[in-house]
């Protein structure tokens, strides 16, 4: 079956430091998507990325689609970013096992 | 437009018994979606529905679980027999036909089957 492989599973960063989370993929890239999922259990749209770059402030996102996997950047991190980061893809939407990220003041 | 909404939030009932969950989509989407979240994982797709039509279903989707949408607006996902193993939450997501892929997530039902 399509498998959907995030890494790391956990991180935890000091508040103001960077960090790459990566996603791989078994099958062909589409429909590529980044969520952020709060303590709240609240989940965000971050980015719909089938392939190349997107930007948006201190988060930005780039797919490399015939390598199969995407790159979120996070710089200067705040606590306000701490939850579980999915990415998800395909048309009947596999989300990933998630990188649960803590930001520490 | 405040958002997908979900109601109840919370709910805790005795295996065996019927519960039903009900989502508001963002008005003018006409796609919503059902999603199951357990501890620890990512959600997993369990159906969805293009205005009243329910277009596509998850091999997740027991015979116990039925979803309607009947006015293409709000829906309603009913398990019937609840068991220890749907104790999950349960999330509605909603989006326009033209960007599918942006979709909008409510907050969730959290069901606890004891």
């Amino acid at each position: 079956g399509i498998q959907v492989e995030q890494s790391p599973p956990d991180l935890i960063l000091q508040e103001g430091a960077n960090s790459t989370l990566r996603c791989n993929f078994s099958d062909s890239v589409n429909n590529l998507q980044w969520f952020h999922q709060n303590p709240w259990g609240q989940l965000i749209n971050l980015f719909y990325i089938p392939s190349g770059t997107k930007q948006n402030g201190r988060l930005s996102a780039t797919t490399v689609a015939t390598e199969r996997y995407s790159l979120l950047y996070i710089s200067s991190s705040q606590t306000t970013d701490s939850g579980v980061y999915f990415c998800r893809y395909g048309n009947q939407f596999y989300f990933g096992t998630g990188t649960s990220l803590t930001v520490i003041p | 437009d405040t958002g997908v909404s979900q109601n109840p939030r919370h709910k805790i009932t005795k295996r065996g018994q019927n519960v039903t969950f009900r989502c508001d989509p963002i008005s003018e989407h006409n796609r919503l979606y059902w999603y199951r979240q357990t501890l620890g994982q990512g959600p997993e797709f369990l159906t969805y529905f293009q205005n009243e039509a329910q277009l596509e279903k998850s091999r997740l989707l027991s015979d116990r679980f039925s979803a309607e949408r009947p006015k293409g607006s709000f829906s309603t996902l009913e398990i019937q027999r609840t068991e220890q193993g749907d104790s999950a939450m349960y999330l509605c997501a909603s989006s326009s036909d033209r960007f599918s892929y942006e979709q909008y997530f409510g907050p969730g039902t959290r069901l606890t089957v004891t």
